[in-house]
């Protein structure tokens, strides 16, 4: 068992509309957990992290956290075309050291 | 100027050949990190250094070594390079002590023919 699992999609929203993206995980000592952006052929960059239950917001972004039920989320308000990527859950668990363990993505389309 | 670089950015090699890949950073971070990733199977931890003299094997190391040849360079090298580690590499760095965001290098391209 992948110890975080993400729905490969392709996730498809309208322009407008809020994106979820949906992340869950199976080490319970996990501490911290990021959403990256990946673009084709590109590099991740972090979006946002989180480490208390709960939601976290960054602009259109909302980060939550949910350890009883060993999930978190991403919403992406007010999606554009430019959110067009495959976002990657990573959490950093007990498992390795501390290195973060990534999740194989959701890829999203926002539709114009 | 970018923070994690690597180079090469892109690699032709044959089947046999030994190849290194270097990543470089100037964010003063302790840990550096490699991975790989090929289409639908994310990202794969191939080794992880925590400092100059803490390396540790991470998921998929077979096939690789690395170097950390000071704080601010971390190598991978393929001692005998086959097809199926062409994949995209990419290098990381994070700075312990605090939530241990991770910022990632361009990447490098392999192709083994």
């Amino acid at each position: 068992q992948k110890e975080v699992e993400q729905n490969s999609g392709p996730l498809s929203v309208p322009e407008g509309a809020i994106a979820s993206l949906n992340c869950t995980y199976s080490d319970r000592g996990s501490q911290s957990f990021f959403w990256y952006r990946q673009y084709s052929g590109k590099s991740p960059e972090l979006i946002m992290f989180i480490y208390s239950n709960g939601d976290k917001e960054d602009g259109r972004f909302t980060a939550q956290l949910n350890k009883a039920s060993q999930y978190v989320s991403l919403l992406i308000r007010d999606s554009q075309p430019s959110d067009s990527a495959t976002y990657l859950c990573a959490v950093k668990g007990r498992n390795s050291g501390y290195a973060l363990n990534f999740g194989k993505g959701t890829s999203l389309l926002v539709t114009p | 100027d970018a923070d994690v670089t690597q180079t090469p950015r892109n690699r032709i090699t044959k089947t046999g050949k030994r190849i290194m890949l270097e990543c470089s950073q100037t964010k003063g971070h302790d840990r550096m990190y490699w991975y790989r990733q090929d289409p639908g199977l994310g990202l794969q931890l191939i080794y992880y250094s925590f400092d100059v003299k803490d390396i540790n094997k991470g998921e998929i190391s077979d096939g690789y070594s690395v170097s950390r040849q000071a704080q601010a360079k971390f190598s991978l090298s393929l001692e005998s390079a086959i097809p199926n580690q062409t994949a995209l590499y990419f290098c990381a760095t994070s700075e312990s002590g605090g939530q241990e965001t991770q910022y990632f290098g361009p990447g490098t391209r392999l192709l083994v023919l």
